[in-house]
């Protein structure tokens, strides 16, 4: 089946700094991204919508200045936490999905935990 | 974004009992997912239903879906520790190509 390939797994990072989250759909073409941030034993908040090529969609109260998506090509999509803060630690999930398959065939990677101290 | 109610928000049962998550929202879905997450990883599909009414089986899992594809509940039995974790309910529209989560119900089967 489909594989989404997400990275790193885990990242620990001091306060002020950026970190780059990889997203990458190993055996389809990938239309549109999604990137979700998740806090323990909750579900998952969208952030933001990627489509190939052109600017993300982000979701009321996510900043984009902070943080920085693109999609480049139709297997890889970043995310881009910049100037980090300890609130920013979190867990991080992308997803995604073909036009052909639709949103009924969404494809998760396998998440990134960043903590900022 | 539509509003998915998921209940309860946690269970913790004995091995082998069985027990039922529920997901209701007020608004039509054109399908409706289920998911399963284990902590520090992502969640991986278990069930789409799309048609009105629908029940699926996988294993000792039953998904159904409502009449009026507004709701949609899962049903475990004889519950094992394997089958602690995460438990998400997705809906997608027909006009909105992003899924809108259930808050999750954390299960956990104690041996």
């Amino acid at each position: 089946g489909a594989v989404v390939s997400q990275h790193p797994s885990w990242v620990i990072c001091k306060s002020g700094t950026s970190v780059k989250i990889e997203c990458r759909s190993l055996d389809f073409q990938a239309t549109t991204m999604f990137w979700y941030r998740q806090f323990p034993k909750q579900s998952l908040m969208l952030m933001a919508t990627s489509n190939e090529g052109s600017k993300a969609t982000y979701e009321q109260g996510v900043e984009k200045d902070k943080f920085l998506i693109n999609h480049a090509s139709l297997t890889l999509s970043t995310l881009t936490v910049t100037s980090a803060h300890p609130e920013d630690s979190s867990f991080y999930i992308c997803s995604a999905t073909s036009i052909r398959t639709g949103v009924e065939k969404l494809f998760f990677g396998s998440g990134t935990q960043l903590s900022v101290l | 974004t539509q509003l998915l109610e998921q209940s309860p928000q946690f269970l913790s049962i004995q091995e082998g009992e069985n027990l039922t998550v529920y997901c209701n929202s007020s608004s039509v879905f054109s399908s409706l997912q289920w998911y399963r997450q284990e902590p520090g990883e992502g969640p991986v599909l278990l069930v789409t239903v799309v048609t009105g009414g629908e029940v699926k089986k996988l294993k000792r899992l039953t998904f159904q879906f409502g009449d009026a594809r507004k709701d949609s509940s899962l049903h475990i039995t004889a519950a094992q520790p394997g089958d602690t974790g995460l438990y998400l309910c997705a809906g997608a529209s027909s006009n909105d190509y992003k899924l809108s989560f259930g808050a999750g119900t954390t299960v956990t089967v104690r041996a």
